[in-house]
Order: structure tokens, then sequence, then C-alpha cells
């Protein structure tokens, strides 16, 4: 059973503020990650990290920056939203197994007016 | 780099089979899923399958892969309305970072 969570689950903000977008695994796993997902359903690795204080840019370049200082912590944040950040936002993780499952939260819907 | 295509709708009657197909480009892909996604929510693993493998089967779901074509399909058997949801195939080899994924197929089964 996954036990990754994703907070808030909707936020919807004014341009210009800053956000923080928080997702926390149980499960002890090094790697994790976080995709872009567009309104035509593809997704998009904006940011990922191999472990404490490891972290990378994805295939999508963006504007969000993350942190990773706790293993089970790895939280995203926009310095100032923009109506082009609004998106889904999903966060994963994956464990040291070699078929590298990616488990998933549910997800932050994003929504800057 | 890297390319998964998926076909981007598929309707099926309640009872009916589904095949949802996949084609990819990276020949050294190592593991190929299959993700659900419904509405509003994050991606579920449903299946997966090692790049050996031709074939595996988990109750309403089998998987085929084809390595020579780099087609991998998505069989569910007896679809039921709850089915419906957005697919995802995606894939991954040792060396890469992160999955690559398709850009999904929806899902529509009618009562």
């Amino acid at each position: 059973e996954a036990d990754i969570y994703q907070t808030p689950r909707y936020l919807v903000i004014g341009t210009g503020k800053k956000i923080t977008l928080e997702c926390s695994q149980t499960m002890g796993h090094d790697k994790m990650y976080w995709y872009q997902q567009d309104p035509g359903m593809e997704l998009h690795l904006i940011h990922y990290s191999y472990g404490v204080n490891s972290t990378e840019k994805g295939d999508l370049s963006s504007e969000s920056t993350v942190s990773r200082i706790r293993t089970e912590h790895f939280p995203l944040t926009l310095e100032s939203a923009r109506p082009s950040h609004t998106s889904q936002y999903l966060c994963a993780s994956s464990g040291k197994a070699n078929n590298e499952k990616l488990f998933f939260g549910s997800g932050t819907q994003l929504s800057v007016l | 780099g890297e390319d998964v295509e998926q076909s981007l709708f598929l309707s099926v009657r309640e009872g009916d089979s589904s095949v949802i197909n996949c084609t990819y480009t990276d020949s050294s892909s190592t593991y190929l899923y299959w993700y659900k996604q419904e509405p509003g929510a994050g991606l579920q693993l449903l299946t997966y399958i090692f790049s050996n493998m031709d074939m595996k089967q988990d109750q309403r779901l089998t998987v085929l892969l084809n390595k020579k074509d780099k087609h991998l399909s998505l069989r569910i058997a007896d679809t039921q309305t709850g089915d419906s949801a957005i697919y995802f195939c995606a894939e991954s080899d040792t060396g890469r970072r992160a999955l690559t994924f398709g850009s999904g197929t929806r899902l529509q089964v009618q009562p």
C-alpha cells in the first residue's frame, strides 16, 4: 500500500503569491519526483531527488524549486505564482528495487488567477 | 530521446474486452508499466512487465509485450464502468533517472 501524501489537494491563489506544495512519504523511499500534468493529460518531469540534499531539474523547465532536507519530505515552491503555473502537480516516490515502480500522491490542482 | 505513444481515446461497452495499445522507442527499456488515473486523482500502478517477458496476467488484466516491435498492450477482460479512467503506459531503463510516460488513453465504458 502506497503511503505518499500531498497537500493541499486544491489551491486557488492570486498572481504574485508565494506557494509551497507539500509532499511526504512514509515508505523510506530514497527517490522522489515532481511531475506536472497538462490539461491534455501528459505528464512532464520537473524535479527529482535521489536522496537527502540531492535535487535535479527534470525534462520540463519549471520556475519552481524543490528541497530535500529529510528523506520523507520533498516540497515544491513557487516564489511568485503566475496563471501559466496553473496545472496539476503530482508527487511520486520509488524505492531501491530495480523495477523502479513509482507510487503517486493524489496530486495538487493549482489554479493561479 | 525516449518516446512513448498511445492513442487518446477508447470507448467500449460494459462486459466487452478493452485493449489499450502503446509503442515506445527505447530499445534498452527494462520495465514497462501501466498506470490508471481516475478523475481528479493521482496515478495508481496497475501492473508492470519486465522486458524479457512476453506476457503477464493478473486477474482481469493481461499485458502483452512485443519487444521486437516495441509494442505493449493492456487487455482488460469483462470491462466494467469502474474501469473508466485514463490509462498511462510508461517505460524505464536502469540508466535513466525517471519513468517516461505516454500521453494517456482515456477509456470510456458505456453501460
